[in-house]
């Protein structure tokens, strides 16, 4: 159990710009969750996905975004056209979870991706 | 809709003393909490979860927390501080109906622990 990993640690952008990050998680977790967190508040879901398939996506998730887990192992989050409001930690989280109920499923999160838009 | 609030943003105690970080929760179904703990440059890490078993929960490096449905709280507490214990603390809440675990964060308490 190596953790989860997630790359760049650190990423100064120009608005505009696109941007992508990657996300590996724990070998042979299936779930695969990312997450946003802004300064001074919690973490905000964005979406996740069960191996390869991606369930849900928040609101907060605009056209710019998109998230991707081919072959449900590694996942990039990228965004397009990047704006200011952007800047955020992103936060991936990955679990193993057997049957479909999550009563006990736990989140293991990486360390984040921090991103500034200039 | 879910969502939890984190009574003070910040909060100091001495080495020794007692920790009492505050969270309730607003939830339309029957909740699970949870409260996670980061350390700088590091992920959230869990510390303790409710999950309609027992009310008082206990979890890693001698935090527990109490379930209290009438007051609609999950506070977090240590007996005794330590240095280590220096970090942000985040309450979070989730409906576990099926699908993803999709927690509601709150803001955040900050936690300082002096000499």
């Amino acid at each position: 159990d190596t953790g989860v990993s997630q790359n760049p640690r650190h990423k100064i952008t120009k608005r505009g710009q696109n941007v992508t990050f990657r996300c590996d998680p724990i070998s042979e977790h299936n779930r695969l969750y990312w997450y946003r967190q802004t300064l001074g508040q919690g973490p905000e879901f964005l979406t996740y996905f069960q191996n390869e398939a991606q369930l849900e996506k928040s609101r907060l998730l605009s056209d710019r975004f998109s998230a991707e887990r081919p072959k449900g192992s590694f996942s990039t989050l990228e965004i397009q056209r990047t704006e200011q409001g952007d800047s955020a930690m992103y936060l991936c989280a990955s679990s193993l979870v057997t049957g479909y109920t999550s009563t006990n499923e736990k989140l293991f999160f990486g360390s984040g991706t921090q991103l500034s838009v200039l | 809709a879910q969502s939890v609030t984190q009574l003070g943003s910040h909060v100091s105690v001495s080495e020794g003393a007692l920790v009492l970080l505050r969270c309730n929760y607003s939830s339309s179904v029957p909740p699970y909490l949870f409260w996670y703990v980061q350390y700088p440059n590091q992920g959230l890490q869990l510390l303790l979860k409710y999950t309609s078993a027992a009310t008082l929960v206990k979890g890693i490096n001698g935090f527990e927390a109490e379930f209290k449905k009438s007051e609609t709280s999950f506070h977090l507490t240590k007996p005794s501080a330590h240095m280590s214990d220096a970090a942000e603390y985040f309450c979070a809440v989730t409906a576990v109906t099926g699908g993803g675990n999709k927690l509601t964060f709150g803001t955040g308490t900050q936690l300082k622990v002096e000499l």
